[in-house]
This record gives structure tokens, C-alpha cells and sequence, in this order.
């Protein structure tokens, strides 16, 4: 059973960054993309990105290919996602999730979800 | 960017009642349009993928249909655990963009 547990609520002022961790278990990393999707409060879900943990390619969404960044840690088991130059409407909970089919936004395990909160 | 528009917003029947929310595309997307039920403080749950195939698990109450531009959730037989926010998403092209949501409550 796949698991993809993610870091502690984070607090930033804007135009800092802010780094969320997904830790996998339970699944074959050379088979396991991490994708990003946010929520800003009131807002529908917004898909940002992908991350192949078996061969490191990623992909983004063109909104936010300026200012975001996924990267994995070596042991491959875990995935980062960094935001920067942030803003107010980047508060918002942000989710790591696992693609039921390899190379769609089809998402079938999911972590808890990160809240970040952007305030001066 | 594919636009996903559904209605209604929000909705409030009683249990037992049978339950549908639609989920139009911008944009022909074959069937590739999924369905998710997020409940507050947690984290979205795949109910449907590929407009009609139920995901592992889910309870035989949801079921979906549609193909192109026009899609269908539907909840048989709506039960209190049913309360929750229900999302649309096409996988047909990145990005895959949700819905705005269709929130239902117990009446």
C-alpha cells in the first residue's frame, strides 16, 4: 500500500521561498511519479507539476514553471517541491499525489497535504 | 488551458436520495475525466477515472458516464458519509484542471 506522507505547515513572508517534502513508501520508486496539486482557500484544485522519482525528469505547469522547482532527494524515495518569489495567493494547502496511470494526472494516492501560509 | 464547469456549486438532498452532478469540458476530451470526493481536513479521494471506471474500493452507490464534453456523477442512494465536496478533472492534456467543485450536503 503506497504511503506519501508530507512535511509540517509552513509560515513565510512574501517574496521568500518555501520548500514541501513527500516521503514514499510501500511502491517501486522506478515506477513512481509525484505530482503537485494546490488549494487556496476557496479555490478549485490546481495541478503544478511531476516528478519521475526513477529517472528524475519533471514536468510543470506553464503557470508556474517560473517559480516552482520539484527535485528528489538521492534515495529517491522522497520528493521536494520549492516555490519562490511567493505571494499571498500562494497560501493555500499543497498536496503531493501518485499517478494511477504513469504519465497522466490521474491521481490515486495522496498525501495528507501541507498548509502554507503566505503573510508579512 | 481545457476550462471543467459544473453544476450545481452546491447542492443538499436527503439520504437516500439520488444524487447527480455534471461536469462539462471546454473541450472534446474522449473519456478521460476523473471524479474526486474531498471531505474537509482531508486529503481528495479518487472515486472514478476514464468517465466510468470506479476505483478500487469505492462504493458501487457512485458510479459516472460521459464522453466528449458532457459528464455525469451520480450517487444512488446519497448516505451521510457522502458529505463532502466533489471534484472533476480531465487527464486529456496537461495541465489537468479541475472543476470548481460541486459541494453536498445532507438536507
Amino acid at each position: 500500500q503506497v504511503q506519501l506522507v508530507q512535511s509540517g505547515a509552513e509560515v513565510k513572508k512574501p517574496g521568500a521561498s518555501v520548500k514541501v517534502s513527500c516521503k514514499a513508501s510501500g511502491y517501486n520508486y522506478t515506477n513512481l511519479v509525484i505530482h503537485w496539486v494546490r488549494q487556496a482557500p476557496g479555490q478549485r484544485l490546481e495541478w503544478m507539476g511531476w516528478i519521475n522519482l526513477g529517472n528524475d525528469k519533471t514536468k510543470y505547469s506553464e503557470k508556474f514553471q517560473d517559480r516552482v522547482s520539484v527535485t528528489r532527494e538521492t534515495s529517491a524515495t522522497t520528493a521536494h517541491l520549492v516555490l519562490n518569489s511567493l505571494r499571498s495567493e500562494d497560501t493555500g494547502v499543497y498536496y503531493c499525489a501518485k499517478d494511477l496511470l504513469v504519465g497522466t494526472t490521474t491521481l490515486d494516492f495522496w498525501g495528507q497535504g501541507t498548509l502554507v501560509t503566505v503573510s508579512s | 488551458d481545457i476550462e471543467m464547469t459544473q453544476s450545481p456549486s452546491s447542492l443538499s438532498a436527503s439520504v437516500g436520495d439520488r444524487v447527480t452532478v455534471t461536469c462539462r469540458a471546454s473541450q472534446p476530451i474522449s473519456i478521460y475525466l476523473n471524479w474526486y470526493q474531498h471531505k474537509l481536513g482531508e486529503a481528495p479521494k479518487l472515486l472514478i477515472y476514464s468517465a466510468s471506471r470506479p476505483q478500487s474500493g469505492v462504493p458501487s452507490r457512485f458510479s459516472g458516464s460521459g464522453s466528449g464534453t458532457e459528464f455525469t456523477l451520480t450517487i444512488s442512494s446519497l448516505q451521510t458519509e457522502d458529505v463532502a465536496t466533489y471534484y472533476c478533472q480531465q487527464s486529456y492534456r496537461d495541465p489537468g484542471t479541475f472543476g470548481q467543485g460541486t459541494k453536498v450536503e445532507i438536507k
